[in-house]
């Protein structure tokens, strides 16, 4: 009930595609929902995060979609780049009587192609 | 802001030795972490601190694993005897803890150190 899944594992898009990641939860008491951004060699860093009270956060060329009855969000990134190319991670966050812990998703390796 | 400070960046030892990986917070926050990444399994939370005090430790993998956090600014994971299964990449995160709109103690943004790549021979 604790898992975070990711899909897909990997994703190879062209110059200008908008790649999309899909996750999904089953535990209803999560109640933020990150997606981290890591480069090679680099730690996770924070890209964007929603809560469940709206369905689309955007920042920029990153939007989240979340959908709280099917308990999945998704990031989408508009005008994707070759600078895009990283690990994207989600992850999700536990309600107010279960604790700081993070529970991530797999990760999903993007490659932008120029 | 220097941001999460860990160090040494990487590690090589031969199995059987004791490994320290030290970490340094962003100052003024109060909740660390430390994490595993493996190809395999992904990023794993070993355990996590709030205010110094360890609060949940149950993905520590063994009794190989101590961690410790003597004050506000520096914890140590410490690894002994390392095996070569425990070859990974340790992440330190931290966070400022808040209290949520219940009471109960929340963390959003955790901010990740570069990590330390430990490869045990």
């Amino acid at each position: 009930q604790q898992q975070v899944k990711q899909s897909p594992q990997s994703l190879i898009v062209q110059k200008g595609g908008i790649p999309i990641i899909n996750c999904a939860y089953e535990n209803t008491a999560f109640d933020y929902f990150p997606w981290y951004q890591q480069f090679p060699g680099k730690g996770p860093a924070l890209l964007i995060a929603i809560r469940p009270d709206v369905s689309e956060k955007k920042e920029g060329r990153f939007t989240i979609s979340f959908n709280k009855s099917a308990k999945q969000f998704s990031l989408h990134i508009m005008d994707s780049q070759p600078g895009d190319s990283a690990t994207y991670f989600c992850a999700a966050l536990g309600g107010e009587t279960s604790g700081s812990r993070l529970t991530f998703g797999e990760g999903t390796q993007l490659t932008v192609n120029p | 802001d220097a941001g999460v400070i860990q160090s040494p960046r990487h590690e090589v030892t031969e199995m059987g030795q004791e490994v320290t990986l030290r970490c340094k917070p962003i100052s003024g926050h109060n909740s660390l972490f430390w994490y595993r990444q493996t190809m395999m399994r992904g990023l794993e939370l070993l355990i996590y601190f709030n205010n110094n005090v360890p609060i949940d430790d149950s993905g520590m993998p063994e009794d190989r694993f101590s961690a410790k956090m003597p004050n506000a600014s520096f914890s140590t994971l410490k690894i002994q005897p390392s095996e070569p299964r425990d070859s990974a990449v340790y992440f330190c995160a931290s966070s400022t803890r808040f209290l949520g709109l219940a009471g109960g103690d929340r963390t959003d943004t955790q901010y990740f150190g570069p990590g330390t790549r430990l490869t045990v021979l």
